[in-house]
C-alpha cells in the first residue's frame, strides 16, 4: 500500500482552465509536506513546504494547501509553461522522505 | 550558488557489469540523498547520509548496491552486478539538515542496462 498517493495520474488542461492536484498520505507523525515540479530530463525543483494543517503557500499561479490527511496544489489560469510532472513528498518519522508517483500536467495553448 | 552536480549524465551498460555514479552536493549541506526514479514513478529513497554517516539505507539492495560519502562531502553510488531492472534515473539531492529542510536535486544520471 502506497503511503503517498497522488491524483490524478495525468491531467490535460486548456490554457486558463484552473484545476487542483491532490496528494493524500497515510503516514503518521508528519513532519512536513513538499511539492516539487519536475521537467522532462531534469531533477525535481522545489516549490513549497507545508508543515501543519491549515497552512497555505502561494507562488505565482500555484497555491498549496494542507489538511490532516491530504494536500492540494491549486493551479489558477495555467499557461503552457506550467506543463510538467508535479511531485508530492512527505517527511515523517525519522525525517525519511517518501515521494508519490506524481501528476503529469499538460496545458494546451 | 552552485547546484548539486552529478556525473555521468548518461550510462549504458550490459547486465552483470558494474557502474558508479558520482555526486557533489551544495557546499555546506550536511545531508545527502540518493534516489532511484523508474520511468513514470516518483523518486524512491535508496540511502540518506548525514555528514559521512548513514541515516537510512532500508531500501538499498545491499547485495548489489553500495554507497559511500567520504569526508562528508562527495558521494559515490555503485551497482555491481547490474540487472535489467536497475534501468532508471539515479538522482542525488542535498539539504542543510535532514529535519524539515528543502532538498535540492541534481540533474540525475540516466542508466540503461541492456
Amino acid at each position: 500500500e502506497d503511503q503517498v498517493t497522488q491524483s490524478p495520474e495525468a491531467l490535460r488542461l486548456q490554457e486558463g482552465e484552473s484545476s487542483s492536484l491532490n496528494c493524500s498520505y497515510t503516514v503518521s507523525g508528519l513532519r512536513g509536506l513538499f511539492w516539487y515540479r519536475q521537467d522532462p530530463g531534469k531533477g525535481p525543483e522545489f516549490l513549497f513546504t507545508l508543515y501543519s494543517a491549515g497552512e497555505e503557500k502561494e507562488k505565482e499561479r500555484l497555491k498549496a494547501t494542507l489538511t490532516k490527511k491530504e494536500s492540494f496544489l491549486h493551479i489558477t489560469a495555467p499557461k503552457p509553461e506550467d506543463s510538467a510532472t508535479y511531485l508530492c513528498a512527505v517527511l515523517w518519522g525519522s525525517y525519511i522522505p517518501t515521494f508519490g508517483r506524481g501528476t503529469s500536467l499538460i496545458v494546451h495553448p | 550558488e552552485a547546484g548539486v552536480a552529478q556525473s555521468p549524465r548518461y550510462k549504458i551498460i550490459e547486465k552483470r557489469q558494474s557502474v558508479a555514479f558520482w555526486c557533489n552536493p551544495i557546499s555546506g549541506h550536511a545531508t545527502l540523498y540518493w534516489y532511484q526514479q523508474i520511468l513514470g514513478q516518483g523518486p524512491k529513497l535508496l540511502i540518506q547520509f548525514q555528514n559521512n554517516g548513514v541515516v537510512d539505507d532500508s531500501q538499498l539492495p545491499k547485495d548489489r548496491f553500495s554507497a559511500e560519502r567520504l569526508k562528508g562531502v562527495d558521494s559515490t553510488l555503485k551497482i555491481q552486478p547490474a540487472k535489467l531492472e536497475d534501468s532508471a534515473v539515479y538522482l542525488c539531492a542535498s539539504s542543510e539538515l535532514a529535519s524539515l529542510r528543502t532538498q535540492y536535486f541534481g540533474p540525475g544520471t540516466r542508466l540503461l542496462v541492456l
